[in-house]
């Protein structure tokens, strides 16, 4: 089984600077990661897939790279409507399907 | 558009069963694979199961295998999980997701999901 690490656990980010995320796979995944942002009470949206492909609909302050075993996912500009709790998701080698353990984004 | 809705979720004993449903809407059903991803009160995303579009294959996580079942009426555009032998640790929220693709990998729909809670 494919082990997804993300760190930090939780990140307090001011309106308008930017948040690191980090997501780092047990083995190499190629570029077979997708990132997804869950508000609480809300299904998870896609954000990311192939690690730096931006989904439909998904604003361009959100980018995203990596390759292997260490993945980012970048927030440019924090907005208040970003604060929510982000997953990434290995589909390289499965079952399992296998998602970090979240990083939660709070508006400082 | 593409539409998930899920239902049947319910409070449960312990060891006992229920199946929960996700109506799909907005695509060719019985063309894509599609998944069942849980989260439990306050925790992360957990898989369950996929199947693939024609239901000829099934995969399962490690902590439901051999007491969930998921399966497929292609003609009624539902996804179902048959879940028996329950525990507390099944608490969560059961989402089905899909990509509207031939295999799964990840997952640009979600349904709202439906909470399942096991407890005594």
């Amino acid at each position: 089984e494919i082990v997804m690490t993300q760190s930090p656990v939780t990140l307090s980010v001011s309106p308008g600077e930017r948040a690191t995320l980090s997501c780092r796979a047990s083995e190499s995944v190629r570029d077979n990661l997708a990132w997804y942002q869950q508000k609480p009470g809300q299904a998870p949206r896609v954000l990311i897939y192939g690690a730096s492909t931006r989904a439909s609909g998904i604003p361009a302050r959100f980018s995203a790279s990596g390759s292997g075993t260490e993945f980012t996912l970048t927030i440019s500009s924090l907005q208040s409507e970003d604060s929510a709790v982000y997953y990434c998701q290995q589909y390289k080698k499965w079952p399992p399907l296998t998602f970090g353990q979240g990083t939660k984004v709070e508006i400082k | 558009e593409v539409q998930l809705l899920e239902s049947g979720g319910a409070l449960e004993q312990p060891g006992g069963s229920l199946r929960l449903s996700c109506t799909a809407s907005g695509f060719t059903f019985s063309h894509y694979a599609i998944t069942w991803v849980r989260q439990a009160p306050g925790r992360g995303l957990e898989w369950v199961s996929s199947i693939s579009g024609s239901a000829d294959t099934t995969y399962y996580a490690d902590s439901v295998k051999g007491r969930f079942t998921i399966s497929r009426g292609n003609s009624a555009n539902t996804l179902y999980l048959h879940m028996d032998s329950l525990r507390v640790e099944d608490s969560a929220v059961y989402y089905c997701a899909c990509r509207v693709a031939a295999y799964t990998d990840y997952f640009v729909y979600w349904g709202k999901g439906t909470l399942v809670t096991v407890a005594s």
